[in-house]
Formats: structure tokens, sequence, C-alpha cells
């Protein structure tokens, strides 16, 4: 219950396309959703992060999806770029006092020039 | 702002002797830090919940006598690898709440200490 599914594992995507990666949670406690952006040898930086009381939450070209009924969350990146080309993380906790993250699988992307 | 560092980036190490990594808030207060484990092309594996001023909270499976974790002030923890072998050959990130902030969970993210143990 505490695991959080990431899918694709690997994306390839055109430069100017739409990256989408896709996470499910079966924990209805969790209230929490960030995505972080990892880059080779570099740490986590969150990009976006939602709470359940919206559907969507867009900041640039990053968009989130959030579907509460089906526990399930997405990452949009439009116009994708080669400087996007890095590993996505979806992420769950819950919001009572502080609460751990629980970490998706990790999706590589590549945009390809 | 948030800025979390990790001393050192990289180390190399042989097997035995320990290592110790530090973990630092730059520009805020940090009572809770984290400390996670993750190997190549996998995902991050928490290891332990450090809080200031008391005994870090470790997971399930990690052994708190090999991996000693110390959080002396609100803006320093430190992770210590004792007896160090290859097996704990590894990229070691931390990250840090910051206390004053208005959401329960935003974790910021240190970059990362490589250690290879020979």
């Amino acid at each position: 219950q505490q695991q959080v599914k990431q899918s694709p594992q690997s994306l390839i995507v055109q430069k100017g396309g739409i990256s989408i990666i896709n996470c499910a949670y079966e924990n209805t406690a969790f209230d929490y959703f960030p995505w972080y952006q990892q880059f080779p040898g570099k740490g986590p930086a969150l990009l976006i992060a939602i709470r359940p009381d919206v559907s969507e939450k867009k900041e640039g070209r990053f968009t989130i999806s959030f579907n509460k009924s089906a526990k399930q969350f997405s990452l949009h990146i439009m116009d994708s770029q080669p400087g996007d080309s890095a590993t996505y993380f979806c992420a769950a906790s819950k919001d009572t006092g502080f609460q751990k993250l629980v970490f998706g699988t990790g999706t590589r992307l590549l945009v390809s020039p | 702002g948030a800025v979390v560092s990790q001393h050192p980036s990289w180390v190399i190490c042989k097997s035995g002797t320990s290592v110790k990594i530090e973990c630092r808030s730059l520009d805020f207060q940090a009572t809770t830090m984290f400390w996670y484990r993750q190997f190549p092309k996998q995902s991050l594996m928490l290891m332990a919940t450090s809080n200031e001023g008391s005994k870090a909270t470790y997971e399930q499976g990690v052994e708190k006598d090999k991996f000693l974790i110390n959080h002396a002030s609100l803006t320093l923890s430190t992770l210590t690898v004792t007896s160090a072998h290859p097996e704990d050959s590894s990229f070691y990130i931390c990250s840090a709440r910051d206390r004053a902030g208005t959401s329960t969970d935003t974790q910021y993210f240190g970059p990362g200490t490589r250690l290879t143990v020979l």
C-alpha cells in the first residue's frame, strides 16, 4: 500500500513533443504528490507538486494532472527540449505532520534534437 | 534559497575504513533531515530520518550500527559509514525540510555523495 508505481521506465520524445509520465498509488491517505527531476550525478530537484484538492496544476511547460478517484497522477512536459533529458521521479506522502516521501521507480526521459 | 550542500561530493576508500558524509542546509534551519541511498538507474531508498537533537529513525533493513547518523545542529547532519565494504558503494543523498516552511512536505535535496569502496 506504500508503493507508488511509475511508468514508463524510459521514454524517448522528439524535440517539441509532449512527454507524459504516469504514476499510480494505493494509499488513500497520501495527499501530497511532488515530481522531482534528477540529472546524472546530481540530487533530485523539486519540479512541481500537487495536492488532491485540485485536478491540475501548471507551471510553465510542466503540468500535473491528478485523478483522485483513479488514484493516478501524471506529469506532462509540453514542448519538450533536449535539456529536459533527465530522470523523473514521482512521489507521494501524507500531510499529517511530516511524513516521509514514497518515491516511484523513475522514468528516464531522452528528448532527441 | 533552500540550498542543501553535501561534502564530499565523491570519496574513494579502502575496505574496512569509515567514511563521514556531511549534509548542510545553507540558508535555512532544518529540524528534519533525511538520508537516501541510490543505486545506478534505481530510485531513492530512504535509509533514515534524522531529527535535530534526537536519535535517528532507521528504515527496516538498514543497519544503524553501520550507518551512524548525527544531527547535532539545525543546519548539519552527518552520515558515517563504518567499516565500509564494496557493497556499500553507492550514491548517498540527503534532504532537509525547512523548519520555517509553510509546506509540511517540501524536501530540498543535496547534490549527493558518490562513495566507492575498493
